[in-house]
């Protein structure tokens, strides 16, 4: 596609119940990210992949956080037992890892989640 | 750390006016550095990015932002704000690898 999507656009869903979020980023972007953004807040690092490997995962905030990433493309986001503090936009980006614009990243336009 | 200030949270301007948007970065050696713009329910979009070329960058939307090495800063200006113009702006700094550092956001309002 043109740009990177995410899915669902909306998801509510009650305390301790599981969900996924999904990201399909360019085709040909090797990197891709996730972000959370809370109401008023910056946005929070989460995770990051190079292909299919997290070299970084310094940012989930706990282990009911997991990430995973498949065939190089798309990406899931799996919350366990989600919380309300979990409520949030999740946003995903992707950028290439070469070339002068390597660093520049592609936005989805994010899944609000909100934990009931 | 490295870390990103972005100065305001808020700013207000009338239409036609100037807008500023302050922000400091932490001192790199050579960093990257990127204005993004989020409308609300959007994604982030990039408006402009320096990366150690011409210390005054343009972006969309009239909008361009000057490196400022001794004031570790990168500010955002537009000579005349435009309704459109009002949303969420955050400024980002990468410093070499693929992680990037988001500022805490200010928001634009623009007042007819």
């Amino acid at each position: 596609g043109a740009g990177v999507s995410q899915s669902p656009s909306n998801k509510v869903t009650e305390k301790g119940k599981d969900v996924e979020l999904r990201c399909d980023p360019i085709s040909g972007h090797t990197a891709l990210y996730w972000y959370r953004q809370s109401l008023g807040q910056g946005l929070e690092f989460l995770i990051y992949f190079q292909g299919n490997s997290a070299p970084d995962k310094s940012g989930l905030p706990s282990d009911r956080f997991s990430a995973e990433r498949t065939g190089g493309s798309v990406s899931t986001l799996t919350i366990q037992r989600t919380q309300q503090e979990d409520s949030a936009v999740y946003l995903c980006a992707s950028s290439r890892t070469s070339g002068v614009d390597f660093t520049e990243q592609y936005f989805g336009p994010g899944t609000r989640l909100t934990v009931t | 750390a490295q870390s990103v200030t972005q100065l305001d949270s808020h700013v207000s301007v009338s239409e036609g006016t100037p807008v500023l948007l302050r922000c400091n970065y932490s001192s790199s050696y050579s960093p990257s550095l990127f204005w993004y713009v989020q409308h609300p329910n959007k994604g982030l979009q990039l408006l402009l990015k320096y990366t150690s070329a011409a210390t005054l960058v343009k972006g969309i939307n009239g909008f361009e932002a000057e490196f400022k090495k001794s004031e570790t800063s990168f500010h955002l200006t537009k000579p005349s704000a435009h309704m459109s113009d009002a949303a969420e702006y955050f400024c980002a700094q990468n410093t070499g690898g693929f992680k990037t550092i988001f500022g805490a956001g200010t928001r634009l309002f623009v007042k007819a």
